[in-house]
């Protein structure tokens, strides 16, 4: 089974809109970390966002958002007002931090969102 | 400047030609990891280090051998390389949370290999 789902494998927008990408995770751990990356055409994974289990603050920086619902086991993106540049490959990612240690180093990645925002 | 580094960025290599993949960080993490990344399938892990020969195997490790003799350095072997292991390759480094968990990863720029 999938520890990290996005269910969503492409989206397409026109530029200003606003676009929300699922992230589902699964877990036993009460401490866990999520993280978001981006990966644009070029190809290289960029490290956009952490967030420890333990905070459920949503966080807002610049257009990007993150809501965290430990409830619904959810840890969603929103690009607000979209635009072209932001046109990339985006992965959810989870990092289990297991007393019991057999998922320690693990680093889980969902199947990714390819969003692609047109002018 | 902080960054992972892989070489090469590009590979054709026949079937059975062994290769190896290097990865070096310049970070002092403890935690290395290799992943692939193939279409629909997001990223997978092949092996990690959680620190200096200690290795672990991954969700997919069949085909590929690792070793980590430094704690700079984390290459991957494909002692046969056969043509489902045409991929692109991601090497990731990270400090580590005194319980072993993950923090944010780094990546290199990735390897793309063409197994012929």
């Amino acid at each position: 089974a999938q520890k990290v789902t996005q269910a969503q494998t492409e989206i397409s927008v026109v530029e200003k809109e606003d676009v929300t990408l699922d992230c589902v995770y699964e877990t036993r751990d009460t401490t866990y970390y999520l993280f978001w990356y981006k990966q644009p055409p070029s190809g290289e994974l960029v490290f956009l966002i952490r967030r420890n289990s333990f905070d459920e603050q949503n966080e807002i920086s610049g257009r990007y958002s993150w809501n965290f619902q430990k409830s619904t086991s959810s840890f969603n993106f929103t690009i607000t007002a979209s635009q072209v540049v932001d046109s990339a490959v985006y992965f959810c990612a989870l990092s289990e931090v297991s007393s019991r240690g057999s998922t320690l180093g693990r680093l889980y990645f969902g199947r990714g969102t390819q969003l692609t925002v047109w002018p | 400047e902080a960054q992972v580094t892989q070489n090469p960025r590009y590979l054709i290599t026949v079937t059975g030609k062994k290769l190896t993949v290097t990865c070096s960080q310049n970070m002092n993490h403890e935690y290395m990891s290799w992943y692939r990344q193939d279409p629909g399938l997001g990223l997978r892990q092949i092996y990690y280090s959680m620190n200096v020969e200690v290795t672990d195997k991954g969700d997919v490790p069949e085909g590929y051998k690792v070793s980590r003799k430094e704690k700079r350095n984390f290459p991957l072997i494909l002692e046969s390389p056969s043509p489902n292991q045409t991929s692109l390759y991601f090497c990731a480094s990270s400090f580590l949370v005194k319980t072993g968990a993950v923090t944010e990863a780094f990546f290199g720029q990735g390897t793309r290999l063409t197994v012929v």
